[in-house]
């Protein structure tokens, strides 16, 4: 089947410090699959940070980067500075073009020391 | 923006009890989930639904049953409890299918004694 596997945590960090955070897949059931990037902060649900559709191409939004590599099968989360507002927990997932299931990573926990 | 309420918050069951956790959305959107965590595990999905009193399953149904009757409320039943049973299950909704943003309530914290 489909399955995530991700950056272990939890990942301590100092503020203004470059983070990544590893993401490889296997996609052996949906022949181009969507990637994504969700995050739980601290007393929050889930949320969406970024996604990407298109192997090659790269997201990002609040200064995080993700970059779809189909050759690598990777997906890794990377940041240029990371903020004490970013402690929180990633997860990796991956999804069909059309369809409804999301098959997601056991998360990595990013602290970050101020 | 909206918000998914789910309850309740915790839920203490002891073992072979039927047990509801609830899921509202004021998003108006059409596909609602339930997902299950373990420590230490990624998100599983249980059932989804993709419009009112449609049902699907996930990976994880059995053991379970769901109920959608409403557009905005999406129900699940632990049919029968399992003694240790500890899990957090997160209830989650999508205008369309899962490759548009799914927004997610805050979790209902099972454990079973």
């Amino acid at each position: 089947g489909d399955s995530v596997t991700q950056t272990e945590g939890p990942v301590t960090v100092s503020e203004s410090e470059s983070l990544i955070i590893n993401c490889t897949y296997s996609a052996t059931s949906i022949a181009y699959p969507n990637l994504f990037w969700y995050v739980r902060y601290p007393g929050e649900g889930l949320q969406l940070l970024l996604k990407v559709i298109t192997a090659g191409q790269k997201g990002s939004s609040r200064g995080f980067e993700a970059t779809y590599n189909k050759e690598t099968t990777s997906f890794h989360l990377q940041k240029a500075s990371v903020q004490e507002s970013d402690s929180a927990v990633y997860y990796c997932a991956l999804g069909p073009n059309m369809g409804y299931k999301l098959t997601f990573g056991t998360g990595t926990s990013l602290l970050v020391d101020p | 923006g909206g918000i998914i309420t789910q309850t309740p918050k915790f839920l203490i069951g002891q073992e072979g009890q039927k047990l509801t956790l609830k899921c509202q959305q004021n998003f108006n959107h059409d596909t609602m989930y339930w997902y299950r965590q373990d420590s230490g595990k990624g998100l599983r999905l249980i059932y989804y639904s993709i419009t009112e009193n449609d049902l699907q399953k996930g990976d994880l149904s059995e053991g379970y049953d769901a109920s959608r009757e409403k557009k905005s409320s999406f129900s699940l039943t632990v049919t029968s409890a399992q003694k240790n049973e500890m899990a957090v299950f997160l209830c989650a909704s999508s205008i369309g299918a899962a490759n548009t943003e799914v927004f997610f309530g805050k979790g209902t914290r099972l454990t079973v004694v």
